[in-house]
């Protein structure tokens, strides 16, 4: 089993809508959550980190964490062009390690 | 600050032959790490370093990969001999101790013919 799975994509939206990607993970004792996002042949880039339970939002973004069911979300409000890229949720190990744990990734496209 | 600098950016290289990679860290970051992104197993984590010290490795494929870090401002990773399904993009990456935001660097677009 993968320590961290998304769903490929692609993941298709129109400008101006809501884009909602989902992650889960297998160690229940995880604590840092984190989004990337990748555009086409670049470097990963840090958009959100969450920590706790809830909701966390940040402009356009908000991140949603559920840890007894595993599961952590990224919402995109306003969905623009620019947005089109792949999202990559990284998960680090127990309280200690400090090594990051990536899902494959879900290609998003915004359409004008 | 530059950021994490790597080189080169692409290496294209013939089965068998000795390939280094190359990374700087941000100054002042505790950690660095070496990923391999490729389509089918998007980023692995291979090996990361604190503090110049190698602390986890296990994530290295075989012993024809190896890792340095002789000092805080510069780390490679070596492959010897380099086959095709060694092709990739290898990631270095640091971050400072309590801090969890990994900055990246460009990437080394690694092709095995």
């Amino acid at each position: 089993q993968k320590e961290v799975e998304q769903n490929s994509g692609p993941l298709s939206v129109p400008e101006g809508a809501i884009a909602s990607l989902n992650c889960t993970y297998s160690d229940r004792g995880s604590q840092s959550f984190f989004w990337y996002r990748q555009y086409s042949g670049k470097s990963p880039e840090l958009i959100m980190s969450i920590y706790s339970n809830g909701d966390k939002e940040d402009g356009r973004f908000t991140a949603q964490l559920n840890k007894a069911s595993q599961y952590v979300s990224l919402l995109i409000r306003d969905s623009q062009p620019s947005d089109s890229a792949t999202y990559l949720c990284a998960v680090m190990g127990r309280t200690g390690a400090n090594n990051l744990f990536f899902g494959t990734g879900t290609r998003l496209t915004v359409i004008p | 600050d530059a950021g994490v600098i790597q080189s080169p950016r692409h290496e294209v290289t013939e089965m068998g032959q000795e390939v280094t990679l190359r990374c700087k860290p941000i100054s002042g970051h505790d950690y660095l790490f070496w990923y391999r992104q490729t389509m089918m197993r998007g980023l692995e984590l291979l090996i990361y370093f604190n503090n110049n010290v190698p602390i986890d490795d296990s994530g290295m494929p075989e012993d024809r990969f190896s890792a340095k870090m002789p000092n805080a401002s510069f780390s490679t990773l070596k492959i010897q001999p380099s086959e095709p399904r060694d092709s990739a993009v290898y990631f270095c990456a640091s971050v400072r101790a309590g801090n969890y935001g990994y900055t990246f660097g460009s990437g080394t677009r690694l092709t095995v013919v």
